[in-house]
């Protein structure tokens, strides 16, 4: 079973400075990552395909990178809206079985 | 628009039962596949279960095996979760969530029903 560790825990960052959250994976999962984006009382919402690809209508500022073991979701300007709680998600490619692992998250404050 | 409703969560007794019901709209059904993934208070979400677009594939995390059933009724363009044998750890929000066309992600969610197991 894979596992997906997320780091820190928690980060505080002042608006429009930039935050770096990291997710790493017990096991390589190429590049099957997702990032959501998940405020308090809402479902998840997907940032984050392919480690890489922006899902539809996200900005710009956000940004996504790394394969295998090692990823980093990059969030450039941070605006009021973007202090959050992130997850990680790993998948496995079709036609292989779903197995989806989330991450613990990393809690987004504003300092 | 994409929309998806879940209802069904409750209070319940352990060992007892709950079916929860997400009801789609706003794209064509049948093309995509769909899941059901909670959330226990203050934790991660957790992946439970997620059926093929036409119902025929099914999948479930190992602590839903043999307890849950996902199914879905293309007709009426809903999605279900019968849960039997509860647990106190089964305690969570329960979403059901769309698989993406992109990628094995979960591009749509619902807002969630709380499912409480607790005597």
């Amino acid at each position: 079973e894979v596992v997906m560790t997320q780091s820190p825990g928690t980060l505080s960052v002042s608006p429009g400075e930039r935050a770096t959250l990291s997710c790493r994976a017990s096991q390589s999962v190429g590049t099957n990552l997702g990032w959501y984006q998940q405020k308090p009382g809402q479902a998840p919402r997907l940032l984050i395909y392919g480690a890489s690809t922006r899902a539809t209508g996200i900005p710009a500022r956000f940004s996504g990178s790394g394969s295998e073991t090692e990823f980093t979701l990059t969030i450039s300007s941070l605006q009021s809206e973007d202090f959050a709680v992130y997850y990680c998600q790993k998948y496995d490619n079709w036609p292989q079985d779903p197995m989806y692992t989330f991450g613990q998250g990393t809690r987004l404050e504003s300092k | 628009e994409v929309h998806l409703l879940e209802s069904g969560g409750g209070l319940v007794q352990p060992g007892g039962s709950l079916r929860l019901s997400c009801a789609a709209s706003g794209f064509t059904y049948t093309n995509y596949a769909m899941t059901w993934v909670r959330q226990a208070p203050g934790k991660g979400p957790e992946w439970v279960s997620a059926i093929s677009g036409s119902g025929d594939a099914t999948y479930y995390v190992d602590s839903a095996k043999g307890r849950f059933t996902i199914s879905r009724d293309n007709s009426k363009n809903t999605l279900y979760l019968q849960m039997n044998s509860l647990r106190p750890e089964d305690t969570a929000v329960y979403y059901c969530a769309r698989e993406s066309s992109s990628a094995r992600t979960f591009d749509y969610w619902g807002q969630g029903t709380l499912v409480t197991v607790s005597s």
